[in-house]
Formats: C-alpha cells, sequence, structure tokens
C-alpha cells in the first residue's frame, strides 16, 4: 500500500532552472521525508520535515508542508544535470514504518 | 566508513529455485529494514529488526519470504519457490536509531532479482 502519490510522473526540465515536485497523501503523519534515487547512488536521504514545520532548506532544497492540504513540495533551484532522478515522498504509518510514493522522475536536459 | 552492501547485485533465478539476498548493514547500526521496488514503484517495506529481534514482518508477501539477522549484524531475506511476481529489487535500509520514522535510513545498492 502507497499512502504518498507524487505529482507529476514525470518532468523534463533545462539545466537551471527549477524543479517542483508534489506530493499528496491520505492521512494525518508525524513527519514527511523526500529521498533521491539514482542508478548511480541508490536511495538517499534528502530532507525531513515535521507535520508543525511549514518550510525547511537544505542548500538548494526546498521542501513545504502543508497539512491541511495533506501535500508537501520539493523545489530544487538552479538544476544541474547530476539532479536526474527520481525522488519520492515517504510518509510515516501509524505504527512508525516508512510508506514511499511511486516517484517523480526528474530529467534535466544539458 | 563503509555503507550498507548487499549481494548479490544481480540474481537470475529459475521459477521454483529458492535464493539468498545479503546486508551487511553499517557497523553498528542497531535498525535493519528489508523493502520490495518494483519497476516504476516506490520500495515497499517488507520487515524490520532491531539487533536480532524481527520486530515487525508485516510486509513479508507470503511464507515463501523469511528474514534473519542471527548475530545482529549481518542479515538474510530469503525467497523458496520464488514465483515471476518476486522479480524486483530488495533494498536493505539500516539507521542507528531505534526505527522510529524520525531517523535517517541508509539505504543499499540493492539486489535485482528476475525470475524467469
Amino acid at each position: 500500500s502507497q499512502q504518498g502519490e507524487e505529482d507529476p510522473q514525470a518532468l523534463s526540465i533545462q539545466e537551471g532552472e527549477n524543479a517542483t515536485m508534489n506530493c499528496s497523501y491520505k492521512t494525518s503523519i508525524n513527519n514527511l521525508q523526500w529521498y533521491r534515487q539514482n542508478s548511480g547512488r541508490g536511495l538517499v536521504h534528502l530532507i525531513l520535515i515535521r507535520s508543525n514545520e511549514r518550510e525547511k532548506h537544505s542548500g538548494r532544497l526546498r521542501v513545504t508542508l502543508d497539512t491541511s492540504k495533506k501535500s508537501s513540495s520539493l523545489l530544487i533551484t538552479a538544476s544541474r544535470a547530476a539532479d536526474t532522478a527520481s525522488y519520492f515522498c515517504a510518509t510515516d504509518a501509524r505504527d512508525d514504518k516508512i510508506i514511499f510514493g511511486k516517484g517523480t522522475r526528474l530529467h534535466i536536459l544539458p | 566508513g563503509a555503507g550498507v552492501s548487499q549481494s548479490p547485485r544481480y540474481k537470475v533465478a529459475k521459477r521454483g529455485q529458492d535464493v539468498a539476498l545479503r546486508c551487511d548493514p553499517i557497523s553498528g547500526h542497531v535498525s535493519l529494514f528489508w523493502y520490495q521496488q518494483a519497476l516504476g514503484q516506490g520500495p515497499e517495506f517488507l520487515t524490520y529488526f532491531q539487533n536480532e529481534a524481527q520486530l515487525d514482518k508485516s510486509g513479508l508477501p507470503s511464507d515463501r519470504f523469511f528474514a534473519e539477522r542471527p548475530e545482529g549484524s549481518v542479515s538474510t531475506l530469503k525467497i523458496q519457490r520464488t514465483q515471476q511476481e518476486d522479480s524486483a529489487v530488495y533494498l536493505c535500509a539500516s539507521s542507528g536509531g531505534s526505527g522510529a520514522s524520525t531517523d535517517t535510513q541508509y539505504f543499499g545498492p540493492g539486489t535485482r532479482l528476475t525470475v524467469l
């Protein structure tokens, strides 16, 4: 079962542009995480935002969380070729497991 | 230091064969997780260990799937009588915490299993 759903499923942008991905979820959460997966480095944790936080930054990443709309967004600014990857949101389940969405495939064009 | 390692990286099995997938977590990490990732999907939880204790195996899809971590470090995921629907990437992750959802999980490269 998957709680989070990323949108869009796939995104292609020019290098240097900003990329925005969205995640919607169904039930209340304590925290939400974003992960990146590419063939080179596997699945890597990017950032965690707690339910009482609205925005969080890490380098070129900006994550927002709107618990009233049950949605989160991940913004990558000044995209680079190395940002080409699949991005997953993951929410905590009632039993403290994390549940991943299906992911957004991001392709940075040179 | 070394990250999470998994072996083999690729495994091809004939339907009905048994397979064993190995995970070496980061040294000292208490918690270990197994996930199954089908093509085009996100990882799905299979099972969780805290040291040698298997605290949650609710995600194992059938009794053909079995996982162990006898000494609280290396873990093995065994699949008996493999079926074509078992074809997927099997990911292992470890964390230094007690398994809470807020603990950062460090993932291995995965084992891609193909059942013919």
